[in-house]
Parts: structure tokens; C-alpha cells; sequence
């Protein structure tokens, strides 16, 4: 089956670095994606990985390894509005189609 | 402001209603998305548009009936509902430069939909 899994919750304080992971199991990999979500709000796009490595994008970077089916989402310098839900989001292969495969998310509380 | 718009942000409706949700990105995107998103749940697809053609319908109840009339607009008809559709619906689009494909997605800020 396809699956991925993330811690439910976490807790940081602000100023500091939390990492969050991301386990997959799919059919095929074409592609990782970490996502944003505010509570009552739409998702939004944070990064994107295909191949092995770091992607550094100001305060957030994302690591992959396709080997060990593993990704992390780290966020340095916390402030309180990033306290959202982050979705890890896996593009497989169903047949000749992409689609992605979505985490349940990890809520992320960052306290003063 | 997103470049995904969905209308109405809130729908209360009874089990022999029927309304219809709609979708209009203005990226220039040419795939479409419909989402299920319930609570302690993961993101549920229910339906692709991929250069305005359905490309996907994951085993949605017949209740729920899409319609892409052009890129730029998606709309989800719906009706005799059940309870348990209660959710938030998001829309969400892409560029896509073949059938199936997907790039990252860009989410409208959804549809608090409950059904009494």
C-alpha cells in the first residue's frame, strides 16, 4: 500500500530550530512536497524534492533521501506564525498518472 | 490574495439540497483540482481536470458530480448529501504539461461545507 507518516503534534519555542519527518512507503517516487496550513486556511506550497539533498529556502530547508524513504522539514529561527499544520505530500505513480499522496500533517505550536 | 478563489467560503445545507461550489484560479494553470479534507484525516482527491479533461475520479460517491467547463473554472455539484460529507472542500491548480502529470498545486481557500 502507500503510506506516510508524520509525527501528530509538536511543540517549539520561538527563536529555535524544529525539525519535522516525513516517512514514505509508495508506489514509485517521483517527487516530495511540504506544504503549509494555517489553521482555517488553504494550503500553501513550501518546497519541493526529487533528488537526494538539502533545499534551503530562507528559514526553511527540506532534506530527502530517496533510499530510506525519508524527508525532514526544518524550521530555523521560529517565529509564532509558524504555527500551522505541516503537510508532507508524495508524488506516485497510479497507471500512466502522478498523483500525490498526502500526509495526515503535523500540528506545530510554537510558544513565546 | 490567492490566485485561487472558491465561492461560497460557508454552506449549510439539508440532505435534499442541492448546491454547487465553485473554483476560478487565475494563474494560467491547465489542471484542477477537487479536495476532501475532514478532521484527523489526509487529504482526499476526488477529482482531476488535466487539460480539460477528467483525468481521475477516486471512487466518489455519485452525490458529487464535477464540471470543468474551461481551465480557468471548476465547479462541484452536489446534492442529496449525507452528514458525513460535512468537510472542507478545497480547490486546487497546477500546470500540467501532459496528461496526468502534477506540479506543485496552489490551493483556494476552500469551502466549509455542513450538512444537516
Amino acid at each position: 500500500g502507500q503510506n506516510i507518516d508524520q509525527p501528530t503534534e509538536m511543540t517549539a519555542t520561538e527563536g529555535a530550530i524544529v525539525q519535522i519527518n516525513c516517512t514514505y512507503q509508495t508506489s514509485g517516487f517521483n517527487g516530495l512536497f511540504w506544504y503549509q496550513q494555517h489553521a482555517g486556511e488553504a494550503p500553501t506550497f513550501l518546497s519541493y524534492n526529487v533528488l537526494d539533498g538539502l533545499e534551503e529556502k530562507g528559514r526553511f530547508s527540506s532534506f530527502l533521501s530517496r533510499s530510506k524513504g525519508y524527508s525532514y522539514l526544518l524550521l530555523k529561527e521560529l517565529q509564532m506564525k509558524d504555527s500551522a499544520s505541516y503537510l508532507c505530500a508524495v508524488r506516485s505513480y497510479a497507471g500512466n498518472n502522478r498523483k500525490l499522496i498526502w500526509g495526515l500533517g503535523t500540528s506545530l505550536a510554537v510558544n513565546p | 490574495e490567492t490566485g485561487v478563489t472558491q465561492t461560497p467560503r460557508h454552506l449549510v445545507m439539508g440532505m435534499t439540497n442541492k448546491k454547487s461550489l465553485k473554483c476560478e484560479q487565475h494563474l494560467g494553470h491547465n489542471a484542477m483540482y477537487w479536495y476532501k479534507q475532514s478532521a484527523k484525516k489526509p487529504l482526499e482527491l476526488m477529482f482531476v481536470y488535466s487539460l480539460e479533461e477528467r483525468v481521475e475520479n477516486n471512487s466518489v460517491p455519485s452525490r458529487f458530480s464535477p464540471e470543468c467547463p474551461n481551465s480557468s473554472h471548476l465547479f462541484l455539484h452536489l446534492h442529496t448529501l449525507q452528514p458525513e460529507d460535512s468537510a472542507l472542500y478545497l480547490c486546487a491548480s497546477s500546470q500540467a504539461f501532459r496528461q496526468g502529470d502534477s506540479y506543485e498545486q496552489y490551493f483556494g481557500p476552500g469551502t466549509r461545507l455542513t450538512v444537516t
